[in-house]
């Protein structure tokens, strides 16, 4: 089946930029997705990219793809504390009959 | 309003009990997605409705039965559920095949004694 992968954990300092990435392997893929979750609590959308992308860029969000190397990230700018939580990448792909693949999350932690 | 509005926020429930769990959106989302999610791993999908029909079932357990009784809610009826089905139960909507943005609720949080 269809995978996606995220490294496990990212430390930065409050004020810094952070860059969570994912790689996927669905060829299919048409949206990717970028989720944060806090502790407790559900799965907020925070962007989203179609696949004819390179770039999107929504306030202190930015999101890159490489469609040929089937890489993607999500760049915070200006990382604040409140951003501590554990991010999702998903994709779905027109060969995946309605399921959106989730990675394995990237717990972001950020020190004051 | 681009809310998934779910209830109860917290259920604690006994291996002989019968549950419902509920969902509701008002996006005009016509597919509705179940997914069991434990803690600190990704959210793992139980049920596809779309246009109010089943139409993905990932070999989940007959002690979780999904209905839709229209287009706005979804439902998770639990009987005789197992300790290892304590979990966060998310639900979500989107237009059918995921093409634009896909919306979760918060989750009720399930433990079973």
């Amino acid at each position: 089946g269809e995978d996606v992968e995220q490294s496990l954990f990212l430390s930065v300092r409050e004020g810094d930029s952070s860059v969570i990435n994912c790689t996927y392997t669905d060829s299919s893929s048409t949206y990717l997705y970028w989720y944060k979750q806090e502790p407790g609590a559900g799965l907020q959308l925070l962007t989203y990219i179609f696949s004819n992308m390179d770039m999107k860029q929504d306030q202190r969000l930015t999101v890159l793809l490489n469609k040929k190397d089937k890489h993607l990230s999500l760049r915070i700018a200006d990382t604040q504390t409140g951003d501590s939580a554990i991010y999702f990448c998903a994709d779905y792909g027109d060969n995946q009959g309605g399921k959106l693949i989730f990675g394995q999350g990237t717990e972001l932690s950020v020190k004051p | 309003d681009t809310e998934v509005t779910q209830t109860p926020k917290h259920l604690v429930m006994g291996m002989t009990n019968k549950k419902s769990l509920k969902c509701e959106q008002h996006m005009g989302h016509r597919a509705m997605y179940w997914y069991k999610q434990k803690a600190k791993k990704p959210p793992e999908l139980m049920f596809v409705y779309s246009y109010e029909k089943l139409s993905i079932n990932e070999s989940v357990p007959s002690r979780f039965s999904p209905e839709c009784p229209n287009s706005s809610l979804l439902n998770l009826h639990l009987h005789a559920l197992q300790p290892e089905d304590s979990a966060l139960y998310l639900c979500a909507s989107s237009q059918p095949r995921f093409n634009t943005e896909a919306f979760f609720g918060q989750g009720t949080r399930l433990t079973v004694v």
